[in-house]
């Protein structure tokens, strides 16, 4: 079956550009995660879906960051006025059921801020 | 918070046993201690996660004493696609006001040497 899917897997913003990124995740997984991985260090958390609802949002680093699921399936993570910091991979994980289980990750997306 | 830390990298020959140990001196009753897996350009892979004691499936064991205050992975036999960097996360912490604190580590980047 399908993995995780993410789009776009690569993109360059300019300074203060809108982005959405999209996860597609393993069919009836309930639970959904973004992270943030900045180049040699390892995921950080940024949000946690359980369905629809957003249960953890306490790693975004900002406002400008938003993240939603409204269908329990596919989500986006939207970054307004984007800025060089924000430039990272964004993985999305998906897992069966709840925090504590294996969580399957996607391919990432390679944000780059000019 | 339960931090994590882990060797930065470590260098094995094939056919090794490479051991890799994750100090968590702040875990929590509640946590699991999970690895993951990562190749270049890609998500995090699971590999296995415990409570205590030991856990054994078919590509790792992970060796948790009762203090639980760290946690060693440990690979059989190594071959040169076992390079990757290996990620211990401790968690779900929850700490109330909708936080469940999933933190990985900075990872350890294992090289197997021909």
């Amino acid at each position: 079956g399908a993995g995780v899917s993410q789009s776009p897997r690569y993109k360059v913003a300019k300074r203060g550009q809108d982005v959405a990124l999209r996860c597609d995740p393993i069919s009836g997984h309930v639970s959904l995660f973004w992270y943030q991985q900045a180049l040699g260090q390892g995921p950080e958390f940024l949000t946690y879906f359980q369905n629809e609802a957003q249960l953890d949002k306490s790693g975004l680093p900002s406002d400008r960051f938003f993240a939603e699921r409204p269908e329990g399936s596919v989500s986006t993570l939207k970054i307004q006025r984007t800025q060089q910091e924000d430039s990272a991979v964004y993985l999305c994980a998906s897992s069966l059921s709840g925090v504590t289980s294996e969580q399957y990750f996607g391919p990432g997306t390679r944000l780059t801020v000019t | 918070l339960a931090k994590t830390t882990q060797p930065i990298s470590m260098d094995s020959y094939e056919g090794q046993e490479v051991n890799i140990t994750c100090s968590h001196n702040n875990i929590a009753t509640n946590d699991y201690i999970t690895w993951y897996q990562q190749f270049p350009s890609q998500g995090p892979r699971f590999i296995i996660q415990g409570y205590k004691t030991k856990v054994t499936n078919e590509v790792a064991s992970l060796f948790i004493p009762a203090d639980r205050k760290s946690s060693t992975l440990s690979l059989p036999r190594v071959s040169l696609s076992d390079t990757a960097v290996y990620y211990c996360l401790v968690g779900p912490t929850y700490s109330g006001a909708g936080s469940y604190q999933l933190t990985f580590g900075k990872g350890t980047k294992l090289s197997v040497i021909p």
